[in-house]
């Protein structure tokens, strides 16, 4: 079935660090990918997006590139601030906007 | 524009009882979805109406959980009666209505639910 696999954590960087996160996926069809984030008692907000193969979704110097052949949407940000702690989530949309959601990367960025 | 709102934000009930809680999705948003999240885990989809209608509910335990979309708009999750593990964060979601599949979800904060 539909599903998305990332990284377990916590990961934790010192500030100015480069980040990776990775998550790879299975579907069936052509998904769309997302990433979402998750500030301490909130919801989750979106990141970033991409709707086709080698698309890169950017945002707040986020970035991720969607790759068809390794069936993968890894997130990285060249230089990580304390603001970026929160966790991390990789998501798959199919179909009739069906999303599913990996389990979580904890991020925390120490000064 | 507003936010997608739910309440209540914490609710503590012992096990057997019933619980309800309360969706406004993002206004225009034919789509609106109640998802289940455990703490450490990613939100797992329970229900997905568009409109009035149910897409899917394939993952809802309908023995003890009910989900109804009044006039396509606003949104109640029930639980009837509460196990322990139901315990967890229950967010609600909505989407502007897309032919395809890239309509981003819109978060609400959440009702933490402890069962006792």
């Amino acid at each position: 079935g539909d599903s998305v696999t990332q990284m377990e954590g916590p990961v934790t960087l010192s500030e100015e660090a480069f980040l990776t996160i990775n998550c790879t996926y299975t579907a069936t069809g052509y998904p769309s990918l997302f990433w979402y984030v998750q500030y301490p008692g909130e919801g989750l907000q979106l990141l970033l997006k991409a709707t086709k193969a080698d698309d890169k979704g950017s945002n707040k110097g986020f970035e991720a590139t969607y790759r068809k052949e390794t069936t993968s949407f890894h997130l990285e940000k060249g230089s990580v601030q304390v603001s970026d702690s929160a966790v991390y989530f990789c998501a798959l949309a199919i179909d009739f906007n069906k999303f599913y959601f990996g389990s979580g990367t904890k991020l925390n960025v120490k000064p | 524009e507003a936010g997608v709102a739910q309440s209540p934000r914490y609710k503590i009930i012992e096990k057997r009882q019933s619980v309800a809680f309360w969706c406004n999705p993002i206004s225009g948003h034919a789509t609106l979805y109640w998802y289940q999240q455990i703490l450490g885990q990613g939100p797992k989809l329970l229900i997905q109406f568009q409109n009035n209608g149910v897409v899917d509910d394939s993952q809802l335990p309908k023995d003890r959980f009910s989900a109804e979309r009044l006039k396509g708009v606003d949104s109640t999750l029930k639980i009837q009666p509460a196990k322990l593990e139901d315990s967890a964060v229950y967010l609600c979601a909505s989407s502007l209505r897309s032919p395809g599949n890239n309509s981003p979800l819109h978060f609400g904060n959440g009702t933490r639910l402890t069962v006792t």
